[in-house]
């Protein structure tokens, strides 16, 4: 079965900071890979689609990154602000799992102004 | 476009008492996903349909849990009877096609069980 695990699970940084947060999957024979955002009491809303045979995603001051052969993403988020602090939510899909999104349990993200 | 729509946003009910999520895909999407998401964990899928066709249901507790997607657009999930253990969010999601594609998901429904 798929195991998802991202590191750290929370993390509070100041305006104006880079970070990585990191997303490790078991089994690499995966079709994509999606990072998510959830704002408390709200649904998720898509970041990033990363398909199996690309290395890379970016959109605006985001940036994912996967090496499918060592099980590994890193979303990047420059110059953070305070509107990003929220949890992200990394989800790889692989065919043993019927297609369905196999979840992390979240990196919890509080940008301090 | 319009997004995934769920209704209602919020339900609390008493244990034993039946309760129905309702879940309108993006429009053209005929994969449909129902997550059901713990507090502090992530989504897990309960059920997957192609069209009107559940095509894995694997996880859904079939004691209690039923869904349909009549004509292959709108889908509901119920539960009957709940349990305390169902207090969680519900989330529908859908996308153009089982494999490749981006998943797009709804607000969800906050189920509280008392």
């Amino acid at each position: 079965k798929q195991e998802v695990t991202q590191i750290p699970a929370a993390l509070s940084v100041p305006e104006g900071e880079n970070l990585v947060l990191n997303c490790s999957f078991t089994d690499s024979a995966i079709y994509n890979l999606q990072w998510f955002r959830q704002d408390p009491g709200k649904g998720l809303t898509s970041l990033l689609l990363i398909q199996s045979s690309q290395r890379e995603q970016t959109s605006g001051r985001l940036n994912a990154s996967l090496d499918k052969s060592s099980g590994r993403s890193t979303l990047y988020i420059a110059a953070s602000q305070p509107g990003d602090s929220a949890t992200y939510l990394c989800a790889v899909r692989t065919g043993n799992s019927g297609y369905a999104l196999n979840f992390g349990k979240g990196t919890s993200l509080l940008v301090t102004p | 476009e319009a997004g995934v729509v769920q209704s209602p946003r919020y339900k609390i009910i008493e244990k034993k008492q039946p309760v129905a999520f309702w879940c309108n895909p993006i429009s053209g999407h005929n994969t449909l996903y129902w997550y059901r998401q713990n507090l502090g964990q992530g989504p897990e899928l309960l059920i997957r349909y192609e069209n009107e066709e559940a095509v894995d249901d694997s996880q859904l507790p079939k004691d209690r849990f039923s869904a349909e997607r009549l004509k292959g657009v709108d889908s509901t999930l119920k539960i009957q009877p709940a349990e305390l253990g169902d207090s969680a969010v519900y989330l529908c999601a859908s996308s153009l096609s089982p494999a490749a594609s981006e998943q797009f998901f709804g607000p969800g429904t906050r189920l509280t069980v008392l």
